[in-house]
């Protein structure tokens, strides 16, 4: 059974510092690795989507890494503003045709002003 | 593009009453999952469909839950009868399917069972 781990499970850092979140998950036979972005009381933003045979995925000030091997993904955001508070869930599709989507718990964010 | 639509945005019931969630998916999205997420967790799956086919149930609860996708488009989720337990945030999402799965989540349906 696919699990997805999330560490921090809280982050504070001042605003315009550059930040790394974490996501790993047990079994690397994974198809996809997505990460999502949820605002209090909101439904999920997909942020980026990294297909298994790609190690990166970039947009704007956000770069999501993936190492299928060790069943990791990192989620890096420059230069953070407040903007950017919000909790940040990473989740793992296994295989293709089957399309399930486990999620992690996720890290809450909060940039400092 | 539309987005996922999701109703009632809340809902507040009693523990025993019934209660139902609808979600229309993006046009064109063959796949459709109903996802809860407890306070201070992740999503879980509960019921995934392609089209109107049932892919993935095996989380569902189905003494108490139930879902249907009518004509591959709309889905209803349905809690019946509610217990405590249940208050959550209910998520819909949809995906074209065929091994392309970005997925997109409506707003929720945040689910209190007093």
């Amino acid at each position: 059974k696919q699990e997805v781990t999330q560490i921090p499970a809280a982050l504070s850092v001042p605003e315009g510092e550059n930040l790394v979140l974490n996501c790993s998950f047990t079994d690397s036979a994974i198809y996809n690795l997505q990460w999502f972005r949820q605002d209090p009381g909101k439904g999920l933003t997909s942020l980026l989507l990294i297909q298994s045979s790609q190690r990166e995925q970039t947009s704007g000030r956000l770069n999501a890494s993936l190492d299928k091997s060790s069943g990791r993904s990192t989620l890096y955001i420059a230069a953070s503003q407040p903007g950017d508070s919000a909790t940040y869930l990473c989740a793992v599709s296994d295989n293709f045709g089957n399309e399930k989507l486990t999620f992690g718990t996720g890290t809450r964010l909060t940039i400092i002003p | 593009e539309a987005g996922v639509a999701q109703s009632p945005r809340y809902k507040i019931i009693e523990k025993r009453q019934s209660v139902a969630f609808w979600c229309n998916p993006i046009s064109g999205h063959a796949t459709l999952y109903w996802y809860q997420q407890i306070l201070g967790q992740g999503p879980k799956l509960l019921i995934q469909f392609q089209n109107n086919g049932v892919v993935d149930d095996s989380q569902l609860p189905k003494d108490r839950f139930s879902a249907e996708r009518l004509k591959g488009v709309d889905s209803t989720l349905k809690i019946q009868p509610a217990k405590l337990e249940d208050s959550a945030v209910y998520l819909c999402a949809s995906s074209l399917g065929k091994g392309y799965t970005e997925a997109f989540f409506g707003q929720g349906t945040r689910l209190t069972v007093v």
